[in-house]
């Protein structure tokens, strides 16, 4: 079973829809972030989240320490947002900050 | 722009060479890191420098290797390569964070590797 878990994989929805992706993980952490990556492969810092709620433009993180879960909602979603988003957390206990990664979630938006 | 740049972008090469991925991180970042991104695999934590010393090891292959330079830029090296090793290489850089904290990492845009 891997670390971090994502739901769904893969995401097709009509623009303006709201989308939420979650991300669930086993280990401690002292971090969670959320990546998105585009067809071409850059990879962008959406947030990082340690507890609480962090919102930027039409995106909003969450995160529930004590449930090991984070959720990434988008609001009023545009064909740009289509990409793929990546749930990974550092694991707390300090030392290595390498992050650990989920599978992705395949997200298309209509228009 | 994150910042952190990759050379070079694209890489063919065939299986048994060697080869080297640069990585400069953003000004005054202190913390290297290496990932790989495999189709069957996905992103892996490859290994992390900070401040020219080797800080933590992941899922580093024993033929491949890594180092910090003094003016802080990254090298990745692949030898002995085999199919499988195609993938891209994401570098990524943070800065120092007091009292043992953990700071935003930025990605570079990678290096997409290709063994023939």
């Amino acid at each position: 079973k891997n670390e971090v878990e994502q739901s769904p994989q893969n995401l097709t929805a009509q623009e303006g829809e709201f989308i939420t992706i979650n991300c669930s993980y086993s280990v401690g952490i002292s971090a969670l972030h959320w990546l998105q990556q585009h067809p071409g492969g850059g990879i962008v810092s959406l947030f990082m989240l340690s507890s609480g709620k962090k919102k930027h433009g039409r995106l909003i993180a969450t995160i529930n320490i004590q449930e090991k879960h984070s959720s990434l909602h988008i609001t009023a979603s545009h064909p740009r947002d289509s990409a793929v988003y990546i749930c990974a957390v550092r694991a707390s206990g300090g030392g290595a900050d390498g992050l650990t990664f989920g599978k992705g979630t395949h997200l298309i938006i209509q228009p | 722009d994150s910042g952190v740049t990759q050379t070079p972008k694209h890489l063919i090469t065939a299986t048994g060479q060697r080869v080297t991925l640069r990585c400069s991180p953003r000004s005054g970042d202190l913390s290297v890191y290496w990932y790989q991104q495999s189709l069957d695999q996905g992103l892996q934590f490859l290994i992390q420098y900070y401040n020219g010393e080797e800080r933590a090891k992941g899922n580093i292959l024993e033929r491949f290797s890594a180092q910090q330079f003094p003016d802080l830029h990254s090298e990745l090296n692949l030898s002995s390569l085999e199919l499988g090793d195609s993938a891209l290489y994401f570098c990524a850089s943070s800065p120092w964070a007091s009292g043992g904290g953990y700071n935003e990492q930025f990605f570079g845009p990678g290096t997409r590797l290709t063994v023939l």
